[in-house]
């Protein structure tokens, strides 16, 4: 069946990094993209980027271009969000979703598998 | 940019009840539109793909509709397990979550 295990909940100082790990199984690693969604305590949904695992093609939303990368190892099927120069703003939960297509157009996708989401706390 | 306007941001209703929540987009996305439930603690889970198809697994209590730019999802009897968040998000382009509806019990 279809699997994201992520990693666990981390505290971070304020200007430190995170690097979040995303293990999927269950299917062909490099037929389906992977996104970054995170969400403050008590706040919805944000969006913050994309990868392809089949070639490492990324794209992030314009609020965290700079300091966020996404990378991802085939040999091991994971994907990593990193995060950098941390500010309390950034606590969140950080999910990993994948992005299955239910037509021929590159904008009919949806999230229809999930990770479970970490914590990641900034704070002083 | 596109904007996602969710309505109503809350709702109280009862066990059995039929509740609809509205999407509306700032432009028209076609039919680019899907929605999801999230309960507290947990991870959103896909209700409705494509603004008008229902998600494998999914109860056909669950129901979309809507093109270009308004959208609905309608749960015809409300379940206890219904009480909670829902989001729409729109995929035409920049990906972007509405700001979600929470369902209480009334």
């Amino acid at each position: 069946q279809v699997q994201l295990v992520q990693s666990g909940a981390e505290v971070k100082k304020p200007g430190a990094s995170v690097k979040v790990s995303c293990k999927v199984s269950g299917y062909r690693f490099t037929d389906y993209s992977i996104h970054w969604v995170r969400q403050a305590p008590g706040q919805g949904l944000e969006w913050m980027g994309i990868i392809d695992p089949s070639g490492g093609a990324t794209t992030s939303a314009q609020k965290f271009r700079g300091r966020v990368t996404m990378t991802r190892d085939t040999s091991t099927t994971t994907v990593y969000m990193e995060l950098s120069s941390l500010r309390s703003e950034d606590t969140a939960v950080y999910y990993c979703a994948r992005a299955g297509h239910y037509c021929g157009s590159a904008r009919c996708y949806a999230f229809d598998y999930w990770g479970q989401g970490p914590l990641v706390s900034v704070s002083s | 940019d596109i904007q996602m306007t969710q309505s109503p941001s809350s709702l109280s209703a009862s066990v059995g009840d039929r509740v609809t929540i509205t999407c509306r987009a700032s432009q028209n996305i076609s039919t680019n539109l899907n929605w999801y439930r999230q309960k507290p603690g947990k991870a959103p889970k896909l209700l409705i793909y494509g603004a008008s198809s229902l998600q494998s697994g999914v109860p056909s209590r669950f129901s979309g509709s809507g093109s270009g730019t308004d959208f609905t999802l309608t749960i015809s009897s409300l379940q206890v397990e219904d009480f909670a968040t829902y989001y729409c998000q729109q995929t035409f382009s920049n990906l972007l979550f509405g700001q979600g509806t929470k369902l209480e019990i009334k």
